[in-house]
């Protein structure tokens, strides 16, 4: 079936590093990738999303490039800040399927 | 604009307790609707989810069971509730097959059983 796999966390970083947050998949079609943000007691919302091979979907300074050849689909931003510390998701949905596969979630706490 | 209602944000139960947790969404007709758990540790879990009316489908058989009474509603129940059945739930609505459509996701409830 398919399934999302990313880098476990906590990872913790100063300000204005580079991130980078791991994401493969396995899908049996051709899927969308999505990567989620959920904040400290809040719910998931959508950070970034990308539909086909080589799209790149980003949003506030985060980026993610659709690779089929290696199945991935890694988070970056080059300068992170404080309000950047929240749990990030990697996520796939399959064409002629209606679930929504996550992975486990990676914890970001970025340091002043 | 859409928007989707989750309620309550918190609750704390006995264990053999029933419960009812309810989502609503606003702005849209014929969402997908779904339901999802939060462990520690264990990431987002798919429970639930709905593409029409009465239509339920369960991803992991457990304590709870889902409904669809109305087009855009959806709840979530069980009977007797189990310790193992706290943790942080989430509804969310997507406009289904089109082309990578996004969840859209309600604030949660957290929900201790003691």
């Amino acid at each position: 079936g398919n399934s999302v796999t990313q880098m476990e966390g906590p990872v913790t970083l100063s300000e204005e590093a580079f991130l980078t947050i791991n994401c493969t998949y396995t899908a049996t079609g051709y899927p969308s990738l999505f990567w989620y943000v959920q904040y400290p007691g809040e719910g998931l919302q959508l950070l970034l999303k990308a539909t086909k091979a080589d799209d790149k979907g980003s949003n506030k300074g985060f980026e993610a490039t659709y690779r089929k050849e290696t199945t991935s689909f890694h988070l970056e931003k080059g300068s992170v800040q404080v309000s950047d510390s929240a749990v990030y998701f990697c996520a796939l949905s399959d064409r002629g399927d209606d679930k929504i596969i996550f992975g486990k979630g990676t914890r970001l706490h970025i340091l002043p | 604009s859409q928007t989707i209602h989750q309620w309550p944000a918190t609750l704390v139960q006995p264990v053999g307790s029933p419960l009812s947790l309810e989502c609503t969404v606003e702005g849209t007709s014929n969402p997908n609707l779904y339901w999802y758990r939060q462990a520690a540790g264990r990431g987002l879990q798919l429970l639930f989810y709905s593409v029409g009316i009465g239509q339920i489908s369960s991803e992991v058989p457990q304590n709870l069971s889902a409904s669809r009474p109305q087009d855009r509603q959806f709840i979530l129940s069980s009977k007797k509730l189990l310790l193992s059945d706290s943790g942080f739930y989430l509804c969310a609505w997507s406009w289904g097959r089109e082309g990578g459509s996004p969840l859209h996701f309600g604030n949660g409830t957290r929900l201790t059983v003691t």
